[in-house]
């Protein structure tokens, strides 16, 4: 039981370049979540999804795009990285809603230089 | 909206000292309450949670909180802190109707001094 994993934990781009970051978790949950962290903002949430075909906006979406096309996998797109996006970005998840256990459970982030 | 404050950006405390974390939050109603930790170069790991019942919760590490509804309040708590508690730490409320986000606080950075 891996929990939730992350891929790549650290990645160097240039503006305008694109990626995919994956996050995959191993414990059925239905909920998953992408946040950003920065420097004395704490984690924002960007998008995430309560279930498998299904994606959400949180409060800081723009700049991103996300899939969940498996219910175990989350995947966040860049499609024109800007230095503004350089971040620690972490994946979570969580049981379905109306369940007692909503604690959300984290990867180990993924690291953004975008230059 | 909901919102989370925590209002020391960093403490200081000696090891063996006490130490207590403060959280307020804003909400409509009680949400669920949630204190995560983060070590250097870490992701976040939980600490403890509040959804009901006892308003005084025990947690990992040695840590509890007490949740105080008339002050919209959930401080951290711990009796004698170890070197290895330096971390930042993060309170956070989730609605107890809807999905389930959180909000997370901006953090407090705890610094153990010798």
């Amino acid at each position: 039981n891996a929990g939730v994993t992350q891929t790549p934990k650290f990645r160097v781009l240039k503006t305008g370049q694109s990626m995919t970051l994956l996050c995959a978790q191993d414990m059925n949950h239905e909920y998953m979540y992408w946040y950003r962290q920065d420097p004395g903002m704490g984690l924002r949430l960007i998008h995430y999804s309560v279930g498998e075909g299904t994606t959400a906006k949180g409060e800081v979406p723009d700049g991103y795009n996300v899939s969940r096309l498996k219910k175990q996998n989350f995947l966040l797109g860049l499609e024109s990285a800007a230095p503004s996006q350089t971040s620690v970005y972490f994946c979570a998840s969580s049981y379905s809603f109306g369940r007692r256990d909503e604690t959300q459970y984290f990867g180990p982030g993924t690291r953004l230089l975008v230059l | 909206a909901q919102s989370v404050t925590q209002p020391d950006i960093h403490i200081t405390v000696s090891e063996g000292a006490s130490l207590e974390l403060r959280c307020n939050y804003s909400y409509g109603a009680t949400p669920y309450l949630f204190w995560y930790v983060q070590s250097p170069g870490q992701g976040l790991q939980l600490l403890l949670k509040y959804f009901s019942g006892d308003t005084l919760v025990q947690g990992i590490k040695g840590f509890e909180a007490e949740f105080k509804r008339s002050q919209s309040s959930f401080n951290l708590r711990k009796p004698s802190v170890h070197w290895s508690d330096a971390a930042e730490y993060f309170c956070a409320v989730a609605p107890r109707e809807g999905y389930s986000t959180l909000t997370f606080g901006k953090g407090t950075m705890l610094l153990v001094s010798p």
